[in-house]
């Protein structure tokens, strides 16, 4: 099975500010994505992270706004930029492996005052 | 209208009990069907997971039954623990999508003493 850890696991911010969390797998995986979740409500995908190119994001969802990294198979950032309230939430970090079991991340929650 | 719809919401039940959640999709064609448990303040951990052809899997208290003509899954436990308050999230893996998972809202269960 795999580990996923993200730094940091929560933070406050000003708005207008960026936040960059960063998401580190245990062992290989195929595929990395990256999850909001509102509270009480359901994960909402933003975007899959594919390594060495362009994220693939959701509909909804843009790369000026929510920029992605993979520079490689275990590790994927995620920033939140010009960050408004509306974007408080807990972003998620997920990877799926061989079996295609997914893991998640334990979450990074973000207020933005 | 969300295409994974899970009742109830809410369950609070006594430890020692058994329960039985109910998950509803209508995501067509798919090529897996799971449950997760969220833990407050945590992500998402896989209890089971069941491809079409598949009726049933355990894993410990967890079993989960799946009926791919009517389009309904339950999650049943048994001889619930305080440890088992948590939110039960229903996930289909959808092919139209690119095997994107498409997550319910959960049924947030609380097992008290």
């Amino acid at each position: 099975s795999a580990v996923i850890s993200q730094k940091p696991s929560r933070d406050i911010c000003q708005r207008g500010t960026s936040l960059t969390i960063q998401c580190q797998v245990d062992s290989q995986v195929t595929m990395m994505f990256w999850y909001r979740q509102q509270p009480g409500q359901s994960l909402t995908l933003i975007a899959t992270a594919n390594q060495g190119s362009e994220a693939t994001y959701e509909s909804g969802f843009v790369i000026d706004k929510f920029p992605i990294s993979r520079p490689n198979l275990t590790f994927s950032t995620l920033t939140v930029s010009n960050m408004s309230p509306e974007d408080s939430s807990i972003y998620l970090c997920s990877a799926r492996d061989a079996t295609d079991t997914q893991y998640f991340g334990p979450g990074t929650r973000l207020t933005v005052l | 209208k969300n295409q994974v719809e899970q009742s109830p919401q809410s369950l609070i039940i006594l430890e020692g009990k058994n329960c039985t959640l109910q998950c509803n999709y209508t995501v067509s064609p798919f090529s897996n069907l799971r449950w997760y448990k969220q833990d407050t303040g945590r992500g998402p951990v896989s209890l089971t997971i069941m491809t079409f052809s598949e009726n049933t899997k355990s894993n410990r208290r967890y079993t989960a039954t799946l009926d791919a003509d009517t389009k309904q899954s339950s999650l049943h436990i048994t001889a619930s623990q305080l440890s088992d308050s948590a939110s039960y999230i229903c996930v289909v893996n959808c092919v139209e999508y690119g095997n994107k998972l498409v997550f319910g809202a959960g049924t947030i269960l609380r097992v008290k003493s």
